[in-house]
């Protein structure tokens, strides 16, 4: 079973430029979460999203963020403009029904953005 | 606010040698706490849980409620256990989002 994934795995770009980051979830996967890990800091939660729906976007920056999956199944997070502090690891997850008790987060390779 | 504290960034032990990588949190109801490790080039995986009380690659975690404490421990080190740690909590909402602790850095020498 092929394993969540991520595209691109490196992005540079500069400053005020935007960038879009993909990712795929397990197929079947209903719950896909967006984290990041900022330089010297902890991974955060970044968002939620049930099938299409945003369920929690509590950890969204500012507005700079998009963060969109259509049809349920991959999902993509824009940036726009890109700022330095942007920086960082971005990870993926997905995982089953919440109601079944499968809560078991699989994550992505992570893409790493680099913003100068 | 919830918190997941990992106080250090670095362990360094040696092969054979018992580890305990700690991990305190915060939290007002009751979690589900988690340890998640990534080995070098390889993505964050669940190590173990605490509700499924198991023992995976010898290491085991108990949840200490009195503590708020769930420390990861084995009692030998193998050198293949060198990796980074992360100590997670889940709130249990409907959301399952992830806190994080800031992570430890297993180093088990040879």
């Amino acid at each position: 079973e092929a394993g969540v994934t991520q595209f691109p795995s490196h992005s540079v770009i500069e400053k005020g430029q935007t960038v879009t980051l993909r990712c795929d979830p397990i197929s079947g996967h209903d719950n896909l979460y967006w984290y990041r890990r900022v330089m010297g800091k902890e991974i955060k939660f970044l968002l939620h999203f049930v099938k299409e729906s945003k369920q929690d976007e509590s950890g969204m920056p500012n507005n700079r963020f998009l963060a969109e999956r259509t049809g349920g199944t991959y999902s993509t997070l824009k940036v726009q403009p890109a700022e330095l502090e942007d920086s960082g690891v971005y990870f993926c997850a997905s995982s089953q029904e919440i109601w079944t008790g499968a809560i078991e987060q699989y994550f992505g390779p992570g893409t790493r953005l680099t913003v100068t | 606010a919830q918190r997941v504290t990992q106080p250090e960034k670095l362990l360094s032990v040696f092969k054979g040698a018992p580890v305990e990588l700690k991990c305190n949190y915060s939290y007002s109801g009751s979690p589900e706490l988690f340890w998640y490790v990534q080995y070098s080039r390889q993505r964050l995986q669940l190590l173990l849980r605490h509700i499924s009380r198991e023992s995976i690659k010898g290491f085991t975690a108990d949840l200490n409620k009195g503590e708020t404490s769930f420390h990861l421990k084995k009692p030998f080190a193998q050198e293949e256990d060198s990796a980074m740690y992360y100590c997670a909590l889940s709130e249990g909402d409907s959301s399952y989002k992830l806190i994080f602790g800031s992570g430890t850095r297993l180093l088990v020498r040879p």
